[in-house]
């Protein structure tokens, strides 16, 4: 089946120890998103690429980076990690921008000691 | 500004207890209602996507509506793996999906 696959599910990283998650797709999707989840919270964007241009929100702290090599793959880096930070990370991709839904994967539950 | 409200924030169902979620929006320039459900610990999944008032889609004991101002999820004889969160989340431009903060279901046996 085709889907949006996150490793790894759990990652407890110290505090200020970079950390990269991951994500890949067999949707062949031109879109990929990246969202943090805090707990009980809805989830909230924090950068996308359509195909290779990259697009931050304004809002998303300069602490999160992210690289996508090819179609399939994508990479949430988190430079510092605050405790802050700890969340669950969810990874979506749609085929396209307008009126596309959106398909996430499992998720990344991040743990910062 | 562009707000989404979803109400109650959580809701106890007996099994077979039909009832409804709402989620009310404010958002200029709307393309796209959806909603998710979200299991603990685990993404989003997909349910539906209304675009215009007047609209509804349906998926098993699930049943979306949309009016000009809100939108309502109506489950039917709920089963207790219909327990989970739901999530309406609004598109206001190209890209950008913004969720509410959900409602979490629970139906008891």
């Amino acid at each position: 089946d085709a889907m949006v696959i996150q490793n790894p599910r759990y990652q407890v990283t110290q505090f200020g120890k970079p950390v990269t998650l991951s994500c890949s797709q067999t949707l062949n999707h031109n879109v990929m998103y990246w969202y943090q989840q805090k707990s009980s919270q809805a989830p909230k964007l924090l950068f996308h690429y359509y195909d290779k241009d990259f697009n931050n929100e304004a809002d998303t702290p300069d602490n999160f980076q992210s690289r996508r090599p090819n179609t399939s793959f994508c990479f949430l880096d988190i430079r510092s990690p605050g405790l802050g930070d700890a969340a669950m990370y969810l990874c979506a991709t749609s085929l396209g921008l307008a009126q596309e839904t959106q398909y996430f994967g499992p998720g990344t539950r991040l743990l910062v000691l | 500004e562009d707000q989404v409200t979803q109400s109650p924030e959580a809701l106890r169902l007996q099994e077979g207890e039909s009832s409804s979620l709402n989620c009310s929006y404010t958002v200029s320039g709307l393309r796209g209602l959806f909603w998710y459900r979200q299991d603990p610990g685990k993404g989003p999944e997909f349910l539906f996507t209304l675009y215009s008032a007047g609209e509804e889609k349906e998926k098993e004991r699930l049943k979306a509506t949309l009016t000009k101002k809100e939108s309502f999820l109506h489950i039917t004889a709920p089963k207790p793996e219909d327990s989970a969160t739901y999530l309406c989340a609004w598109r206001s431009n190209d890209y950008k999906l913004s969720f509410g903060a959900g409602t979490t279901v629970t139906v008891r046996a």
